[in-house]
């Protein structure tokens, strides 16, 4: 299995600021995630980040909401712009190891108020 | 689209009880499969995995087969414990992805009472 950290674990913001999440991830990992798990509700992909490149957003996630960077193979952050209540979630990094196994970090669990 | 589908929760149970925990997918081609679990305030934990049609993934008691026949990947565990009270996600990577990302159906919340 592949290691995965997080932080914050936690946070409460107010809204029309901005958060930065970081995810590091073990040397297995080749491919690095970003899910959105809203309150209650299944995992929805927010993008696939690729290193040193710009990450491949999924219809209905733009870059300027969530930017997204990967500056090397075990490292990458998440930032929620410009926040909304809408934007109370868990956020959570996930990296795909060689064998196709996809793991996940703790998660961040994001209030806005 | 590849998509996956799980049994409506709650699925509510007395301790030692059999579970059983519902999916389906449509896929195009024969991706692997997999079992996720969500324990109350936690990440998700890969549970267990099916790489090809007629493979039995298992871990910790679960069990589910891949079926190719019915397009299902049921989840099953023989006596379930209060520790596996939990959510499961069923998932499979689409082929609109190149078999990278991961979807996953919307959950079965158990809950298992002493």
């Amino acid at each position: 299995s592949a290691v995965i950290s997080q932080k914050p674990s936690r946070d409460i913001c107010q809204r029309g600021t901005s958060l930065t999440i970081q995810c590091q991830v073990d040397s297995q990992v080749t491919m690095m995630f970003w899910y959105r798990q809203q309150p209650g509700q299944s995992l929805t992909l927010i993008a696939t980040a690729n290193q040193g490149s710009e990450a491949t957003y999924e219809s209905g996630f733009v870059i300027d909401k969530f930017p997204i960077s990967r500056p090397n193979l075990t490292f990458s952050t998440l930032t929620v712009s410009n926040m909304s209540p809408e934007d109370s979630s868990i956020y959570l990094c996930s990296g795909r190891n060689r064998v196709d196994e996809q793991y996940f970090g703790p998660g961040t669990r994001l209030t806005v108020t | 689209g590849d998509s996956v589908t799980q049994m409506e929760g709650p699925v509510t149970l007395s301790e030692e009880a059999f579970l059983t925990i519902n999916c389906t997918y449509t896929a195009t081609g024969y991706p692997s499969l997999f079992w996720y679990v969500q324990y109350p305030g936690e990440g998700l934990q890969l549970l267990l995995k099916a790489t090809k049609a007629d493979d039995k993934g298992s871990n910790k008691g679960f069990e589910a087969t891949y079926r190719k026949e019915t397009t299902s990947f049921h989840l099953e565990k023989g006596s379930v414990q209060v520790s596996d009270s939990a959510v499961y996600f069923c998932a499979l990577p689409p082929f609109s992805g190149g078999y990278n990302k991961l979807i996953f159906g919307a959950g079965t919340r158990l809950a298992v009472h002493p």
